[in-house]
Parts: C-alpha cells; structure tokens; sequence
C-alpha cells in the first residue's frame, strides 16, 4: 500500500482561527514532508521530517507550525494565517531520504 | 541550489499521438522522480529515476545524469492523460526535493 492520506481535503478559515492539518502514511517511512503550492505553480518544499525531528525549515512563517508526534503522523498547525497563504498543502512521505517520495492528495485551504 | 528547467511549457496533441517531454537540471543529483498532477491536484508517482531507463505501459523515462537531462515519453496518448507533468529533482546533499515549472498537457478526443 502506497497510499498517504490527507484531512481535510478542504478547509476554509479566518485569520484569526486556529487550525491543524493532518497528514497518515502506515507503509513504515521515516521521512515526511510538508509542501504548499498556489495555483498554476509547481509545488514548494515547506518542511521535511527526519526520524521524527525537523530537518529542513525552508524560512516557512511562524504562523505555520508543525509537528511529528509519531513516525506515522504528521501535523501543519496554522495560526493567524494570511489571504495568500491560501493555497493546496502537500504531505508526502519516503522511506528514509533520496528515495521515492509519495504524494497525500492534499488539503485545499482558502483563508478568508 | 538546483535548478530545473521543463519544456515544453504547454503541449496540445490528439489522441493518439506521441510525445516527449524534456527536464533539464543544473547539478548532480541523487533523486530524480517524474509526476503527473490530476485535475484534483493529485500528485501521482510515474518513475523514480536518476539514471537510466524505465518503461510502465505507454510510459516511458530515460535519465542521462552524466548530460543532466531527462525525457518522458508518452506513446498512443489518450484523454485521461491530460494534466501537469511534472519533473522533480533532489541534490546529493539530503532529501530536498526541487519541482520544474512542470508541462500542461492537453490531450483533445
């Protein structure tokens, strides 16, 4: 099973709301990412998770926070979010480094 | 860091036509994946390949590391084929992952 799960598919907020994404992969990878992708645009690397501790932070706003609870899980809290930071959030997953990565199918999040 | 070129930008073909579809980058790489984004924005997994040459069906993907170059090719294309193509690279240096602006792909019945 090559299957990464993202919820919700959709998300609408204020700014001034609280709101977690969540990301699931059980095929036992070692490596999550988080990438964020505006329309007609490729996707851009945000975070990247290593054996459970942050490895990359590629200078993403404190508003977006996020958080490896287990080797199965991944979260992207956001807070006090921005007009133009809505935009298609990407999970993915790979086993442990330069190898495949597998695509969620990704939270639309619009903020109002 | 790495950079990724794709061309052709934009590619219109009828059903049944073949085409190639090129990716360009900058440096070494240790990671190279082809993908295919669906209208719903599903990234889809083509080929992991760095190197060589890989097949899937009407499918095909040959890497040239040592040209840092890698072609697509799609045979007989067909409707559900339409979408964005896009070619993925990652450095010798960790996992990043770094996109190419990707193809639109229109295949017309």
């Amino acid at each position: 099973d090559t299957e990464v799960t993202q919820t919700p598919k959709h998300l609408v907020m204020g700014m001034t709301n609280k709101k977690s994404l969540k990301c699931e992969q059980h095929m036992g990878h070692r490596a999550m990412y988080w990438y964020k992708q505006k329309a007609k645009k490729p996707p851009e690397l945000m975070f990247v998770y290593s054996y459970e501790k942050l490895s990359i932070n590629e200078s993403v706003p404190s508003r977006f926070s996020p958080e490896c609870p287990n080797s199965s899980l991944l979260n992207l809290h956001l807070h006090a979010l921005q007009p133009e930071d809505s935009a298609l959030y990407l999970c993915a997953s790979s086993l442990a480094g330069p190898e495949t990565q597998y695509f969620g199918p990704g939270t639309r999040l619009l903020v109002l | 860091g790495i950079q990724v070129e794709q061309s052709p930008p934009d590619l219109i073909l009828q059903e049944g036509a073949n085409s190639t579809l090129r990716c360009n980058f900058s440096d070494s790489v240790n990671n190279l994946q082809w993908f295919h984004q669906n209208p719903w924005g599903q990234l889809i997994n083509l080929f992991y390949i760095p190197s060589g040459t890989k097949q899937n069906g009407r499918l095909s993907a040959t890497t040239v590391a040592t040209e840092r170059y890698s072609l697509l090719y799609i045979s007989s294309s067909q409707t559900t084929d339409s979408g964005v193509y896009f070619c993925a690279v990652g450095g010798t240096s960790g996992s990043r992952l770094t996109f190419g602006e990707g193809t639109q792909l229109t295949v017309n019945p």
